[in-house]
């Protein structure tokens, strides 16, 4: 089967501008997850989606940062405006079902490495 | 808060040697630990979870509740092994992981 698929797969822009980047999960996955990886850091959950609700956003900058998965199927992820500190790869993960432990496994795509200048 | 930590960055071995990579949590619940690899220019992926309790391509990881640790450990390293490795840990009854800082394994000839 298809994996997680991401585009692109690098951006550079300057600060203040805005980017955003595009998530196709696993065909049939109800659970989508945004992570954050900085250099020398391991991934940090932004937001996860369940369907097209949102089931976490703690750690999602809301000022800057914003989110959508309007069918359920397709995610985005925006930022605007972007800092120098958001320069980070950004993955996208799926799962089949999160509340089962038996589908819960989550399967990353190949990330975009995001530079900010 | 929960929180991973992977104390060592860079570990190199021998082919052929033991290999432990070292992981440790703090969770006030009780806690699901995972392992997820990187190989070179491939996407991160899980290796085991410790439900499972099964052997994955010779990895081995048994979660030890009094030292709340959760060390990954093969006896004789491969050069295929050669990998960053995320030591996770599942919290609450979603499906949130907290990912510790990797250690990168170098298995050399």
């Amino acid at each position: 089967e298809a994996g997680v698929a991401q585009s692109p797969r690098y951006k550079i822009i300057e600060k203040r501008q805005s980017v955003a980047f595009w998530c196709n999960p696993i065909s049939g996955h109800a659970t989508l997850y945004w992570y954050q990886q900085i250099l020398g850091q391991g991934p940090k959950l932004l937001i996860q989606f369940q369907n097209n609700g949102v089931v976490d956003d703690s750690q999602l900058p809301k000022d800057r940062f914003s989110a959508e998965r309007l069918k359920g199927v397709d995610s985005t992820l925006k930022i605007q405006p972007a800092k120098l500190e958001d320069s980070a790869v950004y993955l996208c993960a799926s799962s089949l079902d999160r509340t089962r432990r038996a589908t819960d496994t989550q399967y990353f795509g190949p990330g975009t490495r995001l530079t900010v200048l | 808060a929960q929180r991973v930590t992977q104390p060592e960055k860079l570990l190199s071995v021998f082919k052929g040697a033991p290999v432990e990579l070292k992981c440790n949590y703090s969770y006030s619940g009780s806690p699901e630990l995972f392992w997820y690899v990187q190989y070179s220019r491939q996407r991160l992926q899980l290796l085991l979870r410790h439900i499972s309790r099964e052997s994955i391509k010779g990895f081995t990881a048994d979660l030890n509740k009094g030292e709340t640790s959760f060390h990954l450990k093969k006896p004789f390293a491969q050069e295929e092994d050669s990998a960053m490795y995320y030591c996770a840990l599942r919290t609450g009854g979603g499906n949130k992981l907290t990912f510790g800082t990797g250690t990168q394994l170098k298995v050399e000839l």
